[in-house]
């Protein structure tokens, strides 16, 4: 079965870092460009973060430049979102994507709160 | 940044009705649009791309249409599972974005 499992999310105050996971099974990572999207508390949907296959190529939106970095491990099979300087407007579930946008983890709570 | 706006915000409906579910770009994405349901507590549910395509396994009263600046997705008989919440997404320019989101509730 194809599937993404995120790990990694939690309370965290204000200024703080975390590092979230995403272990992927059933493909092989290193075929797809992969994504990070998140969702804050009853709000709609942000794409964050975009990699290429081999890590070459790496995106982001404006609100976390310079903050969040997204990587991978393809012998691990893994994506990873480190964050760091974080805000309490990062708060949400964050989602690890495949963006043949059919494939999406159950997603992890990132609480930004003193 | 391209702004993707969904309207209405709520669109209340009969089971069994048409629903009709839009979607403006603020410039044109040319047909890369994708459309997701989403219930409480789950992750979205791919149902289209390319803005008329549907996704393996999604039933054939849900569609697509547009190019552009202007995409719709119908529901052409709702059923009670079809009760939630829509989002419109484009991937055409980074950052990629999605609209606000349309609720489908009972009328």
């Amino acid at each position: 079965e194809v599937q993404l499992v995120e790990s990694g999310g939690g309370l965290v105050q204000p200024g703080g870092s975390l590092r979230l996971s995403c272990a992927a099974s059933g493909f092989s990572l290193r075929s797809y460009w992969m994504s990070w999207v998140r969702q804050a508390p009853g709000k709609g949907l942000e794409w964050v973060a975009n990699i290429k296959e081999d890590g070459s190529e790496k995106y982001y939106v404006e609100s976390v430049k310079g903050r969040f970095t997204i990587s991978r491990d393809n012998a691990k099979n893994s994506l990873y979102l480190q964050m760091n300087s974080l805000r309490a407007e990062d708060t949400a579930v964050y989602y690890c994507v495949r963006p043949t946008f059919d494939i999406w983890g159950q997603g992890t709570m990132v609480t930004v709160s003193s | 940044e391209i702004v993707m706006t969904q309207s209405p915000a709520t669109l209340s409906v009969s089971p069994g009705e048409r629903a009709t579910l839009s979607c403006r770009a603020s410039q044109s994405v040319s047909s890369k649009l994708a459309w997701y349901q989403q219930k409480p507590g789950q992750a979205p549910r791919f149902l289209i791309y390319g803005a008329s395509t549907r996704a393996t396994g999604i039933p054939a009263r849900f569609s697509g249409s547009g190019s552009g600046t202007e995409f719709t997705l119908t529901i052409s008989s709702l059923q009670s599972e079809d009760f939630t919440v829509y989002y419109c997404q484009q991937y055409n320019n980074w950052p990629w974005t999605f609209g606000q989101g349309t609720k489908v509730e009972f009328k």
